[in-house]
């Protein structure tokens, strides 16, 4: 049973756009959660996180919404840049707090 | 050089071989974990471990062996290679369980015929 489900593989946005990358999670319990990036051929990156108890993070470009009552959160990259190409993962900590149980990954594509 | 080194970045090997793969980090991180990113499926957990001589199984540990003798090194060893286990396969440590310190191995491409 998956835990972090990101439902969209893919995004495909114009330069100078927003991004939205979406994330829902099933576990109510989750204290925080993460935002990864993954550039081809490197191993994941951490971007930004948000806490539990807040329902915006912001960090520059890249603004992390959670809406609780819906167990949903978002990822937003305004303005969309090429180099903001990836795979982007959304992350939570696992039911024993040990490790981070990661989505399936979303693939952006920012054309410029 | 200070980091986390995964190595061989390519390995084929034959079904049925055992291959081992090597993480070493440099920052004397207690936690150490590996997972395969695997299309359709992104990163699973198989081993992690909480220090030296502490491991525990992840999400998907079958096939799969972990020691960690040291703190600095955590090889990952398949006992028996399977044609599943093509992947490619993400070393990580971190100073706290938490996650937000997760510093990731440039991973290793894991291919067995």
């Amino acid at each position: 049973d998956q835990q972090v489900k990101q439902n969209s593989p893919s995004l495909s946005v114009q330069e100078g756009r927003i991004s939205i990358l979406n994330c829902d999670y099933t576990n109510s319990m989750f204290d925080y959660f993460l935002w990864y990036k993954k550039y081809p051929a490197e191993g994941p990156t951490f971007l930004i996180s948000i806490s539990s108890i807040k329902d915006k993070n912001e960090d520059g470009r890249f603004t992390v919404f959670l809406n609780k009552s819906a167990k949903h959160l978002s990822l937003h990259i305004v303005p969309s840049q090429p180099g903001d190409s990836a795979v982007y993962f959304c992350a939570a900590p696992n039911q024993a707090g040990t490790a981070l149980i990661f989505g399936k990954g979303t693939t952006l594509s920012v054309s410029s | 050089d200070a980091g986390i080194t995964q190595s061989p970045r390519y390995k084929i090997t034959e079904t049925g071989r055992q291959v081992t793969l090597m993480c070493h980090q440099t920052w004397s991180h207690s936690y150490m974990f590996w997972y395969r990113q695997d299309l359709g499926h992104g990163l699973r957990l198989i081993y992690y471990s909480a220090a030296a001589d502490i491991t525990d199984k992840g999400e998907v540990p079958d096939g799969y062996v972990v020691s960690r003798s040291k703190t600095e090194n955590f090889p990952l060893t398949l006992e028996s290679a399977t044609r599943s286990q093509t992947s490619v396969y993400f070393c990580a440590s971190s100073e706290s369980v938490g996650g937000y310190g997760y510093t990731f191995g440039s991973g290793t491409r894991l291919t067995v015929v």
